[in-house]
């Protein structure tokens, strides 16, 4: 079965650099959620989109940017990046299902390093 | 917002003996509690969910009980296997509102052979 796919699987930045990071959720699902793992953390909730639009917003810095595309895509772009923005980023999907709990699928992440 | 508390920290046992990790919530008004597996340098993969208006579910090997009352879920695995070595994560969620995952800080299970 089809999963969630980000990319790039590894990144390496410098300081104050600019990062993009995809997210391509699995078909048919039609909300992404992002979220942040340092080392040894859990995840953090960053943020999440449904049907193209911001639904909820966690813990994302302001120089953290994220949009969803029409075809359910996912980017989430930093800037200005800090030797903290190191971590571990997963994309999640999940099919909206009128009342009943959204079941999240995670992708296998990519790892940012901030040097 | 919601608060998810799981313990041990780190949890080792012998090949075939059962593990048992328990997370607490604080807002009574979540109503999903899923149980992701995460391996080392991969994503969260769920194992196995609960919803409010089930007290217990199993699959093979891995069950969950969850008690509304007392806001507490717990995640059982039994004849443990090697393969099951990982980091577990309880989380919850409020279904309906904000549909953010909360996730408890994980627990590092070691299956000794």
């Amino acid at each position: 079965a089809a999963g969630v796919i980000q990319s790039p699987r590894h990144l390496i930045k410098e300081k104050r650099e600019t990062a993009t990071l995809k997210c391509y959720p699995i078909p048919r699902h039609d909300t992404v959620y992002w979220y942040q793992q340092g080392p040894g953390q859990d995840p953090q909730f960053l943020i999440s989109f449904y049907e193209k639009m911001q639904s909820d917003k966690g813990s994302i810095p302001d120089r953290f940017s994220a949009q969803q595309f029409s075809d359910y895509h996912s980017e989430l772009n930093m800037s200005s990046l800090e030797l903290g923005d190191s971590a571990l980023y997963f994309c999640a999907s999940s099919e909206s299902d009128r009342g009943m709990p959204d079941i999240q699928y995670f992708g296998a992440g990519t790892r940012l390093s901030v040097l | 917002g919601e608060n998810v508390e799981q313990h041990p920290s780190t949890l080792s046992v012998q090949e075939g003996d059962s593990a048992v990790i328990k997370c607490t919530y604080s807002d009574s008004a979540s109503n999903y509690f899923p149980w992701y597996k995460q391996e080392l340098g991969k994503g969260p993969q769920l194992i196995i969910d609960i919803r409010s208006n089930v007290g217990e579910k199993k699959d093979q090997r891995i069950a969950v009980t969850l008690n509304k009352t007392a806001k507490h879920f717990s995640l059982h695995i039994t004849e443990t296997q090697p393969e099951d070595s990982a980091v577990y994560f309880c989380a919850a969620l409020i279904s309906g509102s904000a549909r953010q995952l909360t996730f408890g800080s994980g627990t590092q299970l070691t299956v000794l052979p």
